[in-house]
């Protein structure tokens, strides 16, 4: 059972397009993070997300953390060849134990 | 490089054989966490280790694998007797402090364990 469900599996666009992924949960989280993955390469993290409603971006990534932190999605502005890769989310309860999800395939063609 | 360290980066074993994969974490770091990724799947946890104790295994099969971390040197996870469906990318992470928003988790680019 996956305590963590991320949708889409796999998403494939055009150089410039807009795309959300999501990463969803029936459990509270203590906090929530995101990560990218290449091939052949460990995660590489990106945010961490803690409090209900929160809003983090970098650069052209917008993350937000669900109300009832159960949830989060990643919104890529104008996707760049460069975004394409494993997008993970994680979560934890303790911050003993991370919990991470199945992942998103990006892959932005040119 | 000051990053976690994780060797060796290809291991290949045939079955029965014992694997042994070292992690050293990045410096200053006492909390390292050990991973299982199939492929196109997410990580699995597995064990998390601060120096010289083991905090929470429950992610570890009973038989066939141990890890530890000691006082010096890197930690090691060892499978024994090792079986075909243990083939997978087995990731190392550190930390300094407990993982968290102001302790994150470094990840090594993993070793990749293939079984014969």
């Amino acid at each position: 059972t996956q305590l963590l469900e991320q949708s889409p599996q796999f998403l494939s666009i055009q150089e410039g397009e807009n795309l959300t992924v999501y990463c969803n949960s029936s459990s509270v989280f203590s906090s929530l993070q995101w990560y990218r993955q290449e091939p052949g390469e460990g995660p590489v993290l990106l945010v961490t997300v803690v409090t209900g409603g929160e809003v983090k971006k970098l650069k052209r990534l917008t993350f937000q953390f669900g109300d009832a932190r159960k949830d989060s999605s990643l919104h890529i502005t104008a996707a760049q060849p460069g975004d394409t890769g494993l997008y993970l989310c994680a979560g934890t309860y303790n911050f003993n134990k991370f919990y991470f999800g199945s992942g998103t395939k990006l892959n932005v063609k040119p | 490089n000051a990053g976690v360290m994780q060797n060796p980066r290809h291991l290949v074993r045939r079955r029965g054989q014992e694997a042994r994969l070292r992690c050293s974490p990045m410096k200053g770091h006492s909390h390292v966490y050990w991973y299982r990724q199939l492929p196109e799947e997410g990580l699995k946890f597995m064990v998390y280790l601060q120096k010289e104790n083991i905090i929470d295994e429950s992610g570890m099969p009973k038989e066939r694998f141990s890890a530890e971390f000691p006082k010096e040197g890197p930690s090691i996870l060892r499978i024994q007797q090792v079986v075909r469906g243990d083939s997978a990318a087995y990731f190392c992470a550190s930390s300094r402090g407990q993982g968290g928003s102001n302790q994150p988790q470094h990840f090594g680019d993993g070793t990749r364990l293939s079984i014969l």
